[in-house]
């Protein structure tokens, strides 16, 4: 599978637009880029998954870039329960396995 | 809807004891059922999957185990804890659409 790289923290206002960044410059053409979060002392949730397209759901939206080699997951307006440590992960679904990396830890700032 | 419990919640236990963690998952048939152990500032490391009764597959060597002995249930044992054991113990299924969805969690601290 193939790697991803994350900044290790940000920072974003309460009510402002959370854009966390990731780079999987390595992803191959059958992998899917997915998202968890993880608050503190939890287990991850599942935030949002894709392919090729942008997605959006109720949580969050992803935006792919054309090449795939980098995704931005996109909090609209966050808030102070948005605040955890969010993995971007890519996975070949002829495998089962998911590996994380250290995140991002994402602090919403009153 | 699915729900995933394990437990216990939280575990202490004295280096050289057994263990033993369970997970179960309702709601479902068949799933895929994964352990995770998360160390202190860091991720999430894959342990032990399984695809079904009796089946399991490790990712990596260390004095854990895993066993399926039911459907939905997925139990994490060892035999002799050791100090590099403490951590956040997750568990996972999955289904037909390959999210994982994640238990919350058993805490272990060994002295």
């Amino acid at each position: 599978d193939a790697k991803t790289t994350q900044p290790p923290s940000m920072d974003c206002a309460e009510g402002r637009a959370a854009n966390l960044p990731c780079n999987h410059s390595t992803i191959s053409g059958n992998e899917y880029v997915y998202w968890y979060r993880q608050i503190h002392s939890q287990g991850p949730q599942y935030i949002i998954h894709g392919l090729k397209n942008n997605e959006t759901n109720e949580m969050a939206s992803l935006i792919i870039t054309e090449d795939r080699k980098s995704s931005t997951l996109i909090l609209p307006h966050a808030t102070l329960r948005d605040t955890a440590v969010y993995y971007c992960i890519v996975i070949d679904f002829t495998g089962n396995q998911f590996y994380f990396g250290t995140g991002t830890s994402l602090t919403v700032i009153p | 809807s699915q729900t995933i419990h394990q437990w216990p919640a939280t575990l202490v236990q004295p280096v050289g004891s057994p263990l033993s963690l369970e997970c179960t998952v309702e709601g479902t048939s068949n799933p895929n059922l994964y352990w995770y152990r998360q160390a202190a500032g860091r991720g999430l490391q894959l342990l032990f999957y399984s695809v079904g009764i009796g089946q399991i597959s490790s990712e990596v060597p260390q004095n854990l185990s895993a066993s399926r002995p039911q459907d939905r249930q997925f139990i994490l044992s060892s035999k002799k804890l050791l100090l590099s054991d403490s951590g956040f113990y997750l568990c996972a299924w999955s289904g037909n659409q390959e999210t994982q969805y994640f238990g919350p969690g058993t805490r272990l601290l060994v002295l």
